[in-house]
């Protein structure tokens, strides 16, 4: 399986509370990237890194902040979390932009 | 047109059926495919990837259809670990980034 660890793997907290998630990865590769999954739909693309400090939003971008300093951690924060942000968030990683994206476990995060 | 469609299913077979999926997509450009599972409330797994005109993986055999934009999953002698959902995705875009849709259920029964 390839190295993705994502944290914390469970977290509930409250609405109006910064949240954020660490993805971390022991593969050197370029590319990462934050997914939401929710019933009903399939996964959505929330931002993207092609590269340390180089970020760009995806398709459900809004409420979302990244950051990534260092190739081997991308960060996912909500600034202040809403209930419509209760989600799976999920972090992927690939060499290029050519190759398939492998998955990290998935953080499981609800906001009261 | 969407980017990518499945039928969502569910396909219910029993243990050593032959099933398969079609996918559709709507970008011609599109050079390469992806075919991942995804159990119940984990993570999608690869199951194949797709550069040419198919590719096979011991029960599973993928075919490509550029002609008539269509990607298939065949899974021969089903088992009842196949249970899960199956997600078509189109890769090769700018930064590597996919568009999944929500996937065809697959219930392998007894």
């Amino acid at each position: 399986d390839a190295g993705i660890t994502q944290s914390p793997r469970h977290k509930v907290t409250e609405t109006g509370t910064p949240v954020t998630l660490r993805c971390h990865q022991t593969e050197n590769h370029r590319y990462m990237y934050w997914y939401r999954q929710d019933p009903g739909h399939g996964l959505r693309l929330i931002h993207y890194s092609y590269g340390v400090k180089d970020t760009d939003k995806g398709e459900v971008s809004d409420g979302y902040s990244v950051s990534r300093s260092k190739t081997e951690d991308f960060l996912l924060t909500l600034e202040s979390a809403t209930s419509s942000q209760t989600s799976v968030y999920f972090c992927a990683i690939s060499g290029t932009g050519e190759q398939p994206q492998h998955f990290g476990d998935g953080t499981r995060l609800s906001i009261l | 047109r969407k980017e990518v469609e499945q039928d969502p299913g569910p396909f219910n077979v029993p243990e050593g059926a032959t099933v398969a999926f079609n996918c559709t997509y709507s970008n011609s450009a599109s050079q390469s495919f992806f075919w991942y599972r995804q159990d119940c409330r984990k993570e999608p797994k690869l199951l194949m990837s797709v550069y040419s005109s198919g590719n096979e993986d011991g029960r599973f055999t993928a075919q490509l259809n550029r002609a008539s934009q269509y990607i298939s999953l065949l899974i021969r002698d089903s088992k009842l670990s196949d249970s899960a959902t199956y997600l078509c995705v189109p890769g090769g875009t700018s930064y590597g980034k996919l568009t999944f849709g929500q996937g065809t259920i697959l219930t392998v029964h007894p």
